[in-house]
């Protein structure tokens, strides 16, 4: 299957910091990359869907300016939690697909910790 | 408003036994359903899926069985196997648009 790389898999930070967590599609071109937050024991919760080239599109009651999506290649899509504080600590997850592709296939996930 | 409901939350079963997982749906748009695996601190990994126009699709242990009439689906896990233990999710999709998960469901396979 198509493979995602996600970086980095732990980030511990300080509150009130910024913290960017990249997604790589490496073998396929990535039209549409989507981030998701995860809480413990929890099922995966849509955060935005992003298209190469354009703004990402924010899920209802996730702040866009607290939570910047960027994804300026077919290969490559960051999210930048800005002024991190301790609520936001969560298991953070990408995912990407092609273009007329069903399939969607996940990062391994980054679990940011904020203290 | 929870588009896919999936049950049970927990399961136990012992190796070799049928680990079975249900999900039920209320959008009739929906076109995709896969199914996810994941074990802690990783992503989701792809499973199985299947298309509304069939009522089963196998690989390896792998099942999922289709009811469309009853919007409903579920996987089976045959000769379970402790390795097996994880977490997996259902999740539906419409042409187009994203996907749309259930509640997940542990699977804990004792040797």
């Amino acid at each position: 299957g198509a493979v995602v790389s996600q970086h980095p898999s732990r980030v511990i930070c300080k509150s009130g910091t910024s913290v960017k967590i990249e997604c790589r599609s490496l073998d396929f071109q990535a039209t549409t990359m989507f981030w998701y937050r995860q809480f413990p024991k929890q099922s995966l919760m849509l955060m935005a869907t992003s298209n190469e080239g354009s703004k990402a599109t924010y899920e209802q009651g996730v702040e866009k300016d607290k939570f910047l999506i960027n994804h300026a290649s077919l290969t490559l899509s960051t999210l930048t939690v800005t002024s991190a504080h301790p609520e936001d600590s969560s298991f953070y997850i990408c995912s990407a697909s092609s273009r007329g592709q069903e399939k969607l296939f996940f990062g391994s996930g980054t679990q940011l910790s904020v203290l | 408003q929870q588009q896919v409901k999936q049950s049970p939350q927990s399961l136990i079963v012992q190796k070799g036994g049928i680990s079975i997982i249900n999900c039920a749906y209320e959008n009739t748009a929906f076109d995709y359903f896969p199914w996810y695996q994941q074990f802690p601190g990783k992503g989701p990994a792809l499973l199985i899926a299947i298309r509304p126009d069939v009522s089963e699709k196998k690989e390896g242990r792998f099942t999922i069985s289709f009811n469309k009439s009853a919007k409903q689906f579920s996987l089976h896990i045959m000769d379970s196997q402790p390795g097996d233990s994880a977490t997996y999710f259902c999740a539906a999709k419409a042409a187009g648009n994203k996907l749309t998960f259930g509640g997940g469901t542990r699977v804990l396979v004792k040797p």
